[in-house]
């Protein structure tokens, strides 16, 4: 069954450093998401794509937070710097093109900023 | 804006008795909702989804769901619960509020069952 492919699973960094989170979404899949996932919480939005093209981003803070996907396949989402608030759980996600289309998750990163 | 609401932070049943994690929504349109499960330190899994058609859906692992527009409910239920059900469930909707060509999903704050042996 295929699957979608995060690394690292786990991140330990310091305020002030740079992180990057790698995602490889099911083959085939058009629409890539990324969420952030903080404890207690459901997940919320950070930025979709579709194909290499950013749908919303409305909820990514702009100033610190950068994602890309270049090739329309797989995605890098960046922090720099990081804030201790950022730690979380870090989701990919991705989807055929529709709108009823099923996400399916990655196993996520989980961030701790000391 | 669309919204989830999960008013159980947490569920205990006993295993073999039924078991209910409720969720209500509000949201512009038709309302597409789902219902995930996450385990510790996982990502979510997709359980089921309702579009159109039946209220009754089934999905994964025995589990069901009933959608109720009057009482803008998405209930998710399972017959006879087992220890292994025991994790975070999450219930989301995505309907036209997400904006142009966005599928967001918003999800609600998770329920916690429990399943006592």
């Amino acid at each position: 069954e295929a699957e979608v492919a995060q690394s690292p699973r786990y991140k330990i960094t310091e305020k002030s450093q740079a992180v990057a989170f790698w995602c490889d979404p099911i083959s085939g899949h058009a629409t890539l998401y990324w969420y952030r996932q903080i404890l207690g919480q459901g997940p919320e939005l950070l930025v979709q794509f579709q194909d290499e093209s950013v749908v919303d981003d409305s909820q990514l803070p702009k100033d610190r937070f950068s994602a890309e996907r270049l090739k329309g396949v797989d995605s890098t989402l960046k922090i720099q710097p990081a804030e201790l608030g950022d730690s979380a759980m870090y989701l990919c996600a991705s989807s055929l093109e529709g709108l009823t289309d099923t996400q399916y998750f990655g196993p996520g990163t989980r961030l701790t900023v000391l | 804006a669309q919204s989830v609401a999960q008013p159980e932070d947490q569920v205990n049943v006993a295993e073999g008795n039924p078991l209910t994690v409720k969720c209500t929504y509000s949201v512009s349109g038709n309302p597409y909702l789902f219902w995930y499960v996450q385990y510790p330190n996982r990502g979510l899994q997709f359980l089921l989804k309702y579009i159109t058609g039946d209220n009754l859906v089934k999905g994964s692992y025995g589990f069901e769901a009933e959608f109720n527009k009057s009482q803008t409910s998405f209930h998710l239920k399972k017959p006879s619960a087992l220890v292994s059900d025991s994790a975070l469930y999450f219930c989301a909707v995505r309907g036209v509020d997400s904006g142009a060509g966005s599928y967001q999903l918003t999800f609600g704050k998770g329920t916690k069952l429990s399943v006592i042996p």
